[in-house]
């Protein structure tokens, strides 16, 4: 129950196109639903987050979309650039955030020039 | 701008080793936590703190505990290195502060090779 699931492991995508990486949990108690980026010798960092009364938040080129009832959640990269070569993590949390994230598994995503 | 430091970027240790990873955080943060990363596996919870001297196992314990005396820094210790316990290990702080309640922030890994 305490499990994210995430997919693709790995995705390439050409620069200009888009980006789309998916997750899905199974405890509904969970209230908080960020995404980290991690660089090559770098710790992750949060990149944008959602909580479950909104379905859809936006961030320059990157949304989130939130589906309750199927409890999923997606990253989506518009205009990949190479620069957001990176490994990307989806996460979820209870009680606001700040408590202890479960992460999937990262996807690791290349955008060739 | 939140600072997590974490005290080596590469540590080789010898099986058997006691190992202490060092992190500090200079935001005041209440919650401090320990994770592994590995490949295919992702991040792993081994131990977090909400407070001054207070520790929670995570997913992973086995093989480490954790000390906490200051709110600002938190320790990680393999009690006797093995070699699956390579690994990178990555601290992070977050939670409640004057400010209001703050995202996790996470320092830039400690690379451990155990031999």
């Amino acid at each position: 129950q305490q499990q994210v699931k995430q997919s693709p492991q790995s995705l390439i995508v050409q620069k200009g196109g888009i980006s789309i990486i998916n997750c899905a949990y199974e405890n509904t108690a969970f209230d908080y639903f960020p995404w980290y980026q991690q660089f090559p010798g770098k710790g992750p960092a949060l990149l944008i987050a959602i909580r479950p009364d909104v379905s859809e938040k936006k961030e320059g080129r990157f949304t989130i979309s939130f589906n309750k009832s199927a409890k999923q959640f997606s990253l989506h990269i518009m205009d990949s650039q190479p620069g957001d070569s990176a490994t990307y993590f989806c996460a979820a949390s209870m009680l606001g955030g700040s408590e202890k994230l479960v992460f999937g598994k990262g996807t690791k995503l290349t955008v060739n020039p | 701008d939140v600072k997590v430091t974490q005290s080596s970027r590469y540590l080789v240790k010898r099986t058997g080793e006691k190992v202490f990873l060092e992190c500090v955080q200079d935001m005041d943060h209440e919650n401090m936590f320990w994770y592994r990363q590995d490949p295919g596996l992702g991040l792993r919870l081994i131990y977090f703190s909400y407070d001054v001297k207070m520790k929670e196992k995570g997913d992973i314990p086995e093989g480490y505990s954790v000390s906490r005396e200051k709110k600002e820094r938190f320790s990680l210790i393999l009690e006797s290195a093995s070699t699956n316990q390579t690994s990178m290990y990555l601290c992070a702080s977050g939670g409640l502060t004057g400010l209001g309640s703050s995202p996790l922030h996470f320092g830039n890994g400690t690379r451990l090779t155990v031999t």
